[in-house]
């Protein structure tokens, strides 16, 4: 059975600074994805990763994948308070399993 | 494009009641889900469906029902409605690539806005 990991479940941080999140699951799998959900609002999708290695940036945020170590991180580089949020990873199956489960997600607040 | 849209958007039953949650996509995608998210749980998912006329359970089915008749709908039917079902649901759709036997997604998944649902 997969398990998706995340931590830390709650991160309050100051404006400008730096952090980072992790995924961790625990069995084989080459598809990542990050999503963003704002209070009371649906997921958006902010990253794909879909192989060993691969690392995605948009503005303020990089996501990264290592399969090899079942790992996923994403860094948030000079936090802004626009970034306060509830972030999920979710991993895909390997084999076309076609289900994805999600980690129980981070709740980030920014303060300015 | 519209996208994904799902009706209602607040519903309240009382224990017994059943329903049905309404999803619909205009993108042509054949795989859609639906999902149900609970405080602090993340997002689990409930049925999934790789085209019309196929569907499977996913994480939690226990309760729902599904059908998917057409490329565009994917209904979620709560058949007798009890309190351990008030939930947040998602319906989410993605395009699906076919490898051999074995669909393969090549695109994130797109969520709709949710539905509210408590049960009494």
């Amino acid at each position: 059975e997969l398990k998706v990991e995340q931590n830390p479940l709650f991160l309050s941080m100051q404006e400008g600074k730096n952090y980072t999140i992790y995924c961790n699951y625990s069995t084989t799998s080459d598809r990542l994805y990050w999503y963003r959900q704002d209070p009371g609002k649906s997921l958006e999708s902010l990253f794909v990763l879909l192989s060993n290695g691969a690392v995605k940036q948009e503005g303020r945020l990089m996501a990264s994948l290592d399969t090899k170590a079942r790992l996923s991180t994403l860094h948030i580089t000079a936090a802004v308070h626009d970034l306060s949020a509830t972030y999920f990873c979710a991993v895909d199956l390997r084999g076309g399993s076609e289900k994805l489960v999600f980690g129980k997600g981070t709740k980030l607040t920014v303060n300015p | 494009n519209a996208g994904v849209t799902q009706t209602p958007k607040f519903q309240v039953l009382k224990t017994g009641q059943s329903m049905t949650l309404q999803c619909a996509q205009d993108m042509n995608h054949e795989y859609m889900s639906w999902y149900r998210q609970d405080p602090g749980m993340g997002l689990r998912l409930i049925h999934y469906s790789v085209g019309a006329g196929i569907t499977d359970q996913g994480e939690v089915p226990n309760g729902y029902n599904v059908s998917r008749s057409t490329t565009e709908d994917f209904p979620l039917r709560l058949l007798s409605a009890a309190p351990s079902q008030t939930s947040v649901y998602f319906c989410a759709s993605r395009e699906d690539r076919l490898a051999g036997d074995l669909p393969l997604p090549t695109d994130t998944q797109y969520f709709g806005p949710g539905t509210r649902l408590t049960v009494l």
